[in-house]
């Protein structure tokens, strides 16, 4: 069973801030997503990167691709209220896999 | 586009009755994924449909749980006898190929 193991589960900052989650595993993966959760809603994905190594931004967000592509970062520059929520990553065990191993999540909570 | 339409978005029943979980999803979607989240165990995947046949039905927890796919426009999802622990909230999402998968808002289960 592939297994992914997210870090930290809570975080609390201020606003301004910078902040990384991470997203480990034994196993590798032939891509890796990045959804974010808002309380009552559904997950929706922000990115998906496959090659080992590659990073990938969008505006404020920095995500990483492990080298061994077994493990992710995500990075948030000077955070804001509106990032508040639940991130997952989830990994991919096949081109075009439809099977997606979800991690369980950091909760993050930017204060204003 | 209305996005993954679930129903209902709360649902409280007594232990031993049976629950029926509704999704509709994207129009033109050929594939259908029902998961499950909760704290302990995170996003679990219960069920994948494809062109309305099922696939892979592995995550599902046991024979209490079944789920339809009749046409192309909607899927159930549904728990005889329902029981305390499958209390969670119940996610459909949907996609066309292999491209990203759109999920539904959940259905909050509560068994009590």
């Amino acid at each position: 069973t592939q297994l992914l193991e997210q870090s930290p589960q809570f975080l609390s900052i201020q606003e301004g801030e910078n902040l990384t989650v991470y997203c480990n595993s034994s196993s590798v993966f032939s891509s890796l997503q990045w959804y974010r959760q808002e309380p009552g809603e559904g997950p929706v994905l922000l990115v998906t990167v496959v090659t080992g190594g590659e990073v990938k931004k969008l505006k404020r967000l920095t995500f990483q691709f492990g080298d061994a592509r077994k493990d992710s970062s995500l990075h948030i520059t000077a955070a804001q209220p509106g990032d508040t929520g639940l991130y997952l990553c989830a990994g991919a065990s096949g081109a075009g896999s439809y099977q997606l191993t979800f991690g369980k999540g950091t909760k993050l909570s930017v204060i204003p | 586009d209305a996005g993954v339409i679930q129903s209902p978005r709360h649902e409280v029943t007594e232990m031993g009755q049976e629950v029926t979980l509704r999704c509709k999803p994207i129009s033109g979607h050929n594939s259908l994924f029902w998961y499950r989240q909760t704290m302990m165990r995170g996003l679990e995947l219960l069920i994948y449909f494809n062109n309305n046949v099922p696939i892979d039905d592995s995550g599902m927890p046991e024979d209490r749980f079944s789920a339809k796919m009749p046409n192309a426009s909607f899927s159930t999802l549904k728990i005889q006898p329902s029981e305390p622990r499958d209390s969670a909230v119940y996610f459909c999402a949907s996609r066309v190929g292999y491209a990203e998968a759109f999920f539904g808002q959940g259905t909050r289960l509560t068994v009590v």
